[in-house]
């Protein structure tokens, strides 16, 4: 079974750029997220897709940040304009409604550096 | 408050020996779990082991058990026999019941761990 996809692996841009980061959860998974890392910090949730709903975006500075799953597979989460503080790494993580433990499962993340 | 707390940013272990690693959380909800999460330097987060609210007995998962004392509300992770390869960043996570209905997950700062030779 494929795993959590992520792409770029890596971004560095300028501040007031923009950017976007794609996921594909694990086929099946209804549940999908996107978590901002700061370094040296755990992951703090930006926003909850259930399907193609949003189901929690309150951490999400809607200001800049926005995500979109459309047809409720893939995701893609921007950021316009970026600031120094966006660099993090930003994780996507799926998991499947009914599961045992329900537990998510994270890609290999995209690292972003604003410069 | 901080709902999930690790205490210890920072653990050394030596090669085989056994490791604790500490979490503590706040909820009121009677209805949560807890999760650890293994961060190697590539930075993908692992699951390793979960324990529910009302499990009765500890979770364990080949090296990895967990400690679950609800009354302290902990639920420290124990290592054992520590290889060079668990040398990493260690995440603990509580997951309530969010006003949704959906699940939310909160997670800790993390403790990161080095396997000593």
């Amino acid at each position: 079974e494929a795993g959590v996809a992520q792409s770029p692996r890596y971004k560095i841009i300028e501040k007031r750029q923009s950017v976007a980061f794609w996921c594909n959860p694990i086929s099946g998974h209804a549940t999908l997220y996107w978590y901002q890392q700061i370094l040296g910090q755990g992951p703090k949730l930006l926003i909850q897709f259930q399907n193609n709903g949003v189901v929690d975006d309150s951490q999400l500075p809607k200001d800049r940040f926005s995500a979109e799953r459309l047809k409720g597979v893939d995701s893609t989460l921007k950021i316009q304009p970026a600031k120094l503080e966006d660099s993090a790494v930003y994780l996507c993580a799926s998991s499947l409604v009914g599961a045992r433990w329900e537990t998510q499962y994270f890609g290999p993340g995209t690292r972003l550096l604003v410069l | 408050a901080q709902k999930i707390t690790q205490t210890q940013p920072g653990m050394f272990v030596q090669e085989k020996e056994a490791v604790t690693l500490d979490c503590t959380y706040d909820t009121s909800d009677p209805s949560y779990g807890l999760f650890w999460y293994k961060q190697p330097s590539s930075g993908e987060m692992i699951f390793l082991i979960y324990q529910g609210s009302y499990d009765q007995q500890n979770a364990t998962e080949g090296r990895y058990s967990l400690n679950f004392q609800k009354a302290r509300k902990s639920a420290n992770l124990v290592i054992s026999a520590s290889q060079l390869g668990d040398s990493a960043m260690y995440f603990c996570a509580m997951r309530e019941v969010a006003t949704s209905g959906t699940y939310k997950y909160i997670f800790g700062t993390g403790t990161r761990l080095k396997v000593l030779a």
